[in-house]
């Protein structure tokens, strides 16, 4: 089955600096890789996602790179905010009607004011 | 405006004592999922419904069991549950399959 690995496990940033979380995942047939942000005591909610037919994805200070022959895929954050202080969540999914998505082990994201 | 529903939010039962946890939405999506998450953990799921189709994870113990009598109500059974069951669950939702899934606001569970 499909196994993805995240890192760092907990990231600190000053305000207004950049974050990256890389994931890697093993299965090449793997189509479909979203990134979930978590917040204490509530649910992951969906902050961007990536098919395999594009290597950059933009949304304000969101975007999402992948690399298809690596397998790897990254979230990058542009001028840290300390609400976005958060368990982010990366996951991919292989492109088959009867998959689920595999979830990395999160990180922990800390933006200090 | 909420879309996935997770009643109640925090539930605390008895070791061995049954409980059924509720999950509704209002999207009408087809497809409904039962994740348990554990402190400092990944979501893992435990089983899925593609309408009435249920599909259970391989490694989910008998002990959890899932009902959906209809399109936008989808429930978590736990039939004993183990101090080792205490942990957030959560319901989540997709148009299909293939599409992005939400989340609910989950349930945390204690197990006395």
């Amino acid at each position: 089955g499909e196994n993805v690995e995240q890192h760092p496990s907990t990231l600190s940033v000053q305000e207004g600096d950049s974050a990256v979380i890389k994931c890697t995942y093993s299965d090449s047939a793997s189509n479909y890789f979203p990134w979930y942000k978590q917040e204490l005591g509530k649910g992951p909610q969906l902050i961007i996602d990536i098919r395999s037919n594009v290597g950059e994805k933009k949304d304000q200070r969101i975007a999402v790179t992948l690399n298809k022959t690596a397998k790897h895929f990254s979230l990058h954050i542009t001028e840290t905010q300390p609400e976005d202080s958060a368990v982010y969540f990366c996951a991919a999914r292989l492109n088959s009607g009867y998959s689920t998505l595999t979830f990395g082990k999160g990180t922990m994201l800390l933006v200090s004011p | 405006d909420a879309m996935v529903i997770q009643n109640p939010r925090y539930q605390v039962t008895q070791f061995g004592k049954p409980v059924t946890l509720s999950c509704s939405q209002t999207l009408n999506h087809n497809v409904m999922y039962w994740y348990q998450q554990k402190s400092s953990q990944a979501p893992k799921l435990l089983f899925h419904y593609y309408d009435k189709d249920f599909n259970n994870e391989a490694d989910t113990p008998d002990n959890f069991q899932s009902r959906r009598p209809n399109t936008s109500f989808c429930f978590l059974d736990i039939r004993s549950p183990g101090l080792g069951d205490a942990a957030m669950y959560l319901c989540a939702t997709s148009r299909d399959k293939m599409a992005e899934q939400f989340f609910g606001p989950g349930t945390r569970l204690t197990v006395l």
